[in-house]
């Protein structure tokens, strides 16, 4: 079965310093996609970044860059030279290709990060 | 750029009473979903749509809960008595395909009210 864990509940990060947001998965399907969210308070959902399975480099979207271990089964978010509107809840998500998948979102519990001034 | 909306942003009715959320997904996409989020809590799947039947539900998509594409624009949601642990937010998401290379664009929610 898919599952997604995310166990920092919060974090706290200095503005301008860098920030790990931790993401870990299990899925029996050798064909996936990992995602990450961000929720502001206002509560809608944003699309970040996106990693294959089988995609050989590490995938990055400006300051956001995904730090893939397949072995290890992890998804870490890596925000660089955090800004006070990075303040939110960020939520990891899991995407199975197999035959028999409809593409249903499997989200993690979520972490809420908070950028200090 | 397309976008996924929903109506309405918010929604309060009474317990026991039937309430339909709308969403009009990105028009060439053909995978349709709906999530629901619990305040505070993670976001949880409810229901995918294909080819206009549900390809795939939950538990918590109970009898309670039906999905329909009526006019091939609209994708509604609808609960047909309402409980207060239906309180939530409710997601719609659109998507071209089902690979997980194809980006699923959210709508902004509908927060529901039960009292």
């Amino acid at each position: 079965a898919q599952k997604i864990t995310q166990t920092q509940p919060g974090m706290f990060v200095q503005e301008k310093e860098a920030v790990t947001l931790d993401c870990t998965y299990d899925t029996s399907d050798p064909s996936y996609g990992l995602f990450w969210y961000k929720q502001p308070s206002s509560g809608e959902m944003i699309f970040l970044i996106y990693q294959g399975s089988y995609d050989q480099q590490n995938a990055t979207e400006g300051r956001y860059s995904l730090n893939f271990q397949k072995a290890r089964k992890s998804a870490n978010l890596v925000i660089s030279a955090s800004q006070l509107g990075d303040s939110a809840m960020y939520f990891c998500a899991m995407r199975d290709d197999g035959s028999g998948n409809t593409g249903k979102l499997i989200f993690g519990q979520g972490t809420t990060l908070q950028v200090k001034p | 750029e397309p976008e996924v909306t929903q109506t309405p942003s918010h929604q309060v009715t009474q317990m026991g009473q039937e309430v339909i959320l709308r969403c009009v997904p990105i028009s060439n996409h053909l995978y349709f979903y709906w999530y629901r989020q619990i305040l505070g809590q993670k976001v949880e799947f409810l229901v995918s749509f294909y080819n206009n039947e549900i390809s795939e539900k939950s538990e918590i998509f109970d009898d309670q809960f039906s999905v329909e594409r009526p006019d091939g624009s609209n994708f509604t949601l609808k609960i047909r008595s309402t409980k207060l642990e239906d309180s939530a937010m409710y997601f719609c998401a659109s998507s071209e395909a089902r690979r997980s290379s194809y980006e699923q664009y959210f709508g902004p929610g509908t927060r529901l009210t039960v009292t």
